[in-house]
This record gives C-alpha cells, structure tokens and sequence, in this order.
C-alpha cells in the first residue's frame, strides 16, 4: 500500500523567512496531494492541493511543487508570520485507495 | 460552509467500557471517515464509508466498528475500551464522485484509565 513520509518532523524559522516542507509517498497510482495546517487546538484544514497533472500550484504565500517522476511533493510557505506556526499534514490518494497522511511537521515560526 | 461535528471534544472512560464517538456532517457528503491521531503517527485511517450502512476497514481497524445508519451521521464504536486507545479521534467527509477534499471534526479527546 502507499506509505507517506514527511521531512523535517519540526521546523523553526525566522519571522519573514520561508518555509519548505518535503513529502515522498511510494505509489505512483498516487494522483492527489493535499496539504493539511492544524493550528493548536483545532481541527485539520486544507489549504492547499495538487494534482497529478500539475507540476506547480500558488496561492499568495503557499505553494506546493510535485515531481511525479521522484514521487515528492514539497510545501513552500514564504515570508512567514507567527499565524504560520501549526503542525502540517501532507496526504497523497489515489482512485480506488484511502487518502495516506504523512506523519506531521510543527513549524514554529519566531518574532 | 461544510461543518463536521464530534459530539464530544473530551471524553473519560474506564478499561472495558464500551464507547460511542459520534459525528455528524450537514453537506449531504458521500464520504465519511475515522482517524486517530498520535503524535509523530500523523493521522491513521480507522473506518471509513462510501454510503449509508457500508464500511470499509482502514489501516487500523482492531478495536474498533462503526455504524452508518443515515447519511449524515458516522459512528466510531470501541466495544471494550483498553487504555491504548487513548488518543485523539477525528471524524471527517468528503463529497465523493471523486471531490475527495475531506473536511475534519473538531476531535474528540478520549482517555482510557
């Protein structure tokens, strides 16, 4: 079955610095990858995803990259703020399969 | 705005009792799924449910049954609950027909003494 891994497990940086977080999953039926931001406290929500067909996804300060032929998907967040600071989920899914997470990466973001 | 609901954020029960987690979704959604969540484990898939009265097992399915006796509403069952199943459960839906952004409860808490 699929198996999702996910680099760093924690990640702190500078206020306004940028962010990246790496994902690998094995299948490559995979053709779906979201990306899930749980704040403390509070329920895991989507903010942002790609598909197979897409190399490359923006939105404001977050964006996802995928490179299906290394089977990686990276989450790039720049000029980060404190609101940034949560754990990060990556999943990949594919049709016929359950959605896999990746294990998490808490992203401190310090003033 | 889709909203999951978890009946309970935190719950205490002791060895053996049999717990009920309840969850209920108000955008007619196809999907329904259980996971627990255990740090540095991300979230592991229990059961999930494409339709009313069908479920399928997920990754780690021991210990656990679920009902899905209306569409809306998803129930996580421990039948005897040992203290390993302390955790953090979240239910979550998903529209389905291949719309599979899935939408996550609020958690319920649960501690087994």
């Amino acid at each position: 079955g699929e198996n999702v891994e996910q680099h760093p497990s924690t990640l702190s940086v500078q206020e306004g610095d940028s962010a990246v977080i790496k994902c690998t999953y094995s299948d490559s039926a995979s053709n779906y990858f979201p990306w899930y931001k749980q704040e403390l406290g509070k329920r895991p929500q989507l903010i942002i995803d790609i598909r197979s067909n897409v190399g490359e996804k923006k939105d404001q300060r977050i964006a996802v990259t995928l490179n299906k032929t290394a089977k990686h998907f990276s989450l790039h967040i720049t000029e980060t703020q404190p609101e940034d600071s949560a754990v990060y989920f990556c999943a990949a899914w594919g049709y016929g399969q359950n959605f896999v997470f990746g294990p998490g990466t808490r992203l401190s973001v310090l003033p | 705005d889709v909203k999951v609901t978890q009946s309970s954020r935190y719950l205490v029960k002791r060895t053996g009792e049999k717990v009920f987690l309840e969850c209920v979704q108000d955008m007619d959604h196809e999907n329904m799924f259980w996971y627990r969540q255990d740090p540095g484990l991300g979230l592991r898939l229990i059961y999930f449910s494409y339709d009313v009265k069908m479920k399928e097992k997920g990754d780690i399915p021991e210990g656990y049954s679920v009902s899905r006796e209306k569409k809306e509403r998803f129930s996580l069952i421990l039948e005897s609950a040992s203290t390993n199943q302390t955790s953090m459960y979240l239910c979550a839906s998903s529209l389905g027909g291949g719309k599979n952004i899935q939408y996550f409860g609020a958690g319920t808490r649960l501690s087994v003494l």
